[in-house]
């Protein structure tokens, strides 16, 4: 099975709007963590936010967001006020496990593209 | 944030030779760096962790005499691919994982490999 799915292949976004891109997990271990990174045309990754298994809350940082569903194991990113620089490729990861042993499992990721 | 170069950014060899290809966690020291690949359009697949002062752990179907790594110290890891061929062009990216107590990992710009 697959650890992270991403099903939104790409996604269209009107400039100054929200948009939320999906990210479903598949886990036993209780403690996980779960990362959004974008990464524009240059290649690099860029870390967005971050949500821990045990975190009540869900994570807020800028304009992003991360809309924390734990009993349907999904992790949407929430993107407010979209600008033209969000166009780019995003990234859900889950890093499981602990210490030395734990690794890190991304999506297929979804291209965003932000309409002016 | 913390910070992770890779050099050289982009490489062009021919088919039959080794390229190696450095990743350094600038300012802290990293116990444990990883090697992704990606092909275009896709996702990140991890091929090998790797520890400072012990050999790389590999992922499943990944060829441990191609892909050398090499952490000889805490802010350096190498991945030399030998006897490159035309299908090992892909973007090739390191990380570092930080100290933080989420795990996050750093990642560096990434390797644009081509093999001719």
């Amino acid at each position: 099975a697959q650890k992270i799915t991403q099903t939104q292949p790409g996604m269209f976004v009107q400039e100054k709007e929200a948009v939320t891109l999906d990210c479903t997990y598949d886990t036993s271990d209780p403690s996980y963590g779960l990362f959004w990174y974008k990464q524009p045309s240059s290649g690099e990754m860029i870390f967005l936010i971050y949500q821990g298994s045990y975190d009540q809350q869900n994570a807020t940082e800028g304009r992003y967001s991360l809309n924390f569903q734990k009993a349907r194991k999904s992790a949407n990113l929430v993107i407010s006020a979209s600008q033209l620089g969000d166009s780019a490729m995003y990234f859900c990861a889950m890093r499981e496990g602990r210490g030395n042993f734990n690794k890190f499992y991304f999506g297929s990721g979804t291209k965003l593209n932000v309409k002016p | 944030g913390a910070v992770v170069s890779q050099h050289p950014s982009r490489v062009i060899c021919k088919s039959g030779t080794s390229v190696k290809i450095e990743c350094r966690s600038l300012d802290f020291q990293a116990t444990t760096m990883f090697w992704y690949r990606q092909f275009p359009k896709q996702s990140l697949m991890l091929m090998a962790t790797s520890n400072e002062g012990s050999k790389a752990t590999y992922e499943q179907g990944v060829e441990k005499d191609k892909f050398l790594i090499n952490h000889a110290s805490l802010t350096l890891s190498t991945l030399t691919v030998t006897s490159a061929h035309p299908e090992d062009s892909s973007f090739y990216i390191c990380s570092a994982r930080g100290d933080r107590a989420n795990y996050e990992q750093y990642f560096g710009p990434g390797t644009r490999l081509t093999v001719t």
